[in-house]
């Protein structure tokens, strides 16, 4: 009930391409849905997040999709950048600023 | 600092001894979590405080766990007996609120590297 599900597991673009990173939940209670970005080294910073009253919120080059009945959320990175390499964790939490449930990652690198 | 600062940076000790890891949040911030990131793995919650309190600590994975927050500032993670599958990333996170009012977006810290021999 309280696990999220990512894939890939590790992604490869080439510049200026798009890159699609996919998770699941099984939770219906979870109402607050982040992804987050970390670079080696650093902690997870927050990228973009969406809540299930929208189908989709759109940052920049970064889009959430989400899909509430099947349960299904994306991150979508518009033309990537190879500064956009770094692992990518979606999360999901009952509301937010609570104890978050994080995926187990995607590794993207994006080739110049 | 701006941002929330975690100490030591990396922790080498020996199977058995006793291990503290402290995090300063941001300053104004009431929320504060630990998450433990294992090495290819997202992080895993611990334990999180509202203040001075543990509004949840379900996460903490035995006895040998526990973490202070004497003043609403400051929190010390403390691992007793150190075994090496306690080696990890250990995580410090800090919200401006909880629940359903403010954005409650997590900031992280740069995390202490904990590896027991």
């Amino acid at each position: 009930q309280q696990q999220v599900k990512q894939s890939p597991q590790s992604l490869i673009v080439q510049k200026g391409g798009i890159s699609i990173i996919n998770c699941a939940y099984e939770n219906t209670a979870f109402d607050y849905f982040p992804w987050y970005q970390q670079f080696p080294g650093k902690g997870p910073a927050l990228l973009i997040a969406i809540r299930p009253d929208v189908s989709e919120k759109k940052e920049g080059r970064f889009t959430i999709s989400f899909n509430k009945s099947a349960k299904q959320f994306s991150l979508h990175i518009m033309d990537s950048q190879p500064g956009d390499s770094a692992t990518y964790f979606c999360a999901a939490s009952r509301t937010s600023g609570s104890r978050l449930t994080f995926g187990e990652g995607t590794q993207l690198t994006v080739n110049p | 600092g701006a941002g929330v600062s975690q100490t030591p940076s990396n922790k080498v000790t020996e199977k058995g001894k006793y291990v503290e890891l402290r995090c300063d949040p941001i300053s104004g911030h009431t929320a504060l979590y630990w998450y433990r990131q294992s090495l290819g793995q997202g992080p895993e919650f611990l334990i999180y405080f509202q203040g001075t309190g543990a509004a949840d600590d379900s996460g903490l994975p035995n006895d040998r766990f526990f973490a202070v927050r004497p003043e609403g500032s400051v929190s010390t993670l403390k691992i007793q007996r150190t075994e090496r599958g306690d080696s990890a990333v250990y995580l410090c996170a800090s919200s401006l609120s909880f629940g359903p009012v403010g954005t409650g977006e997590l900031f992280f810290g740069e995390g202490s590297r904990l590896t027991v021999l």
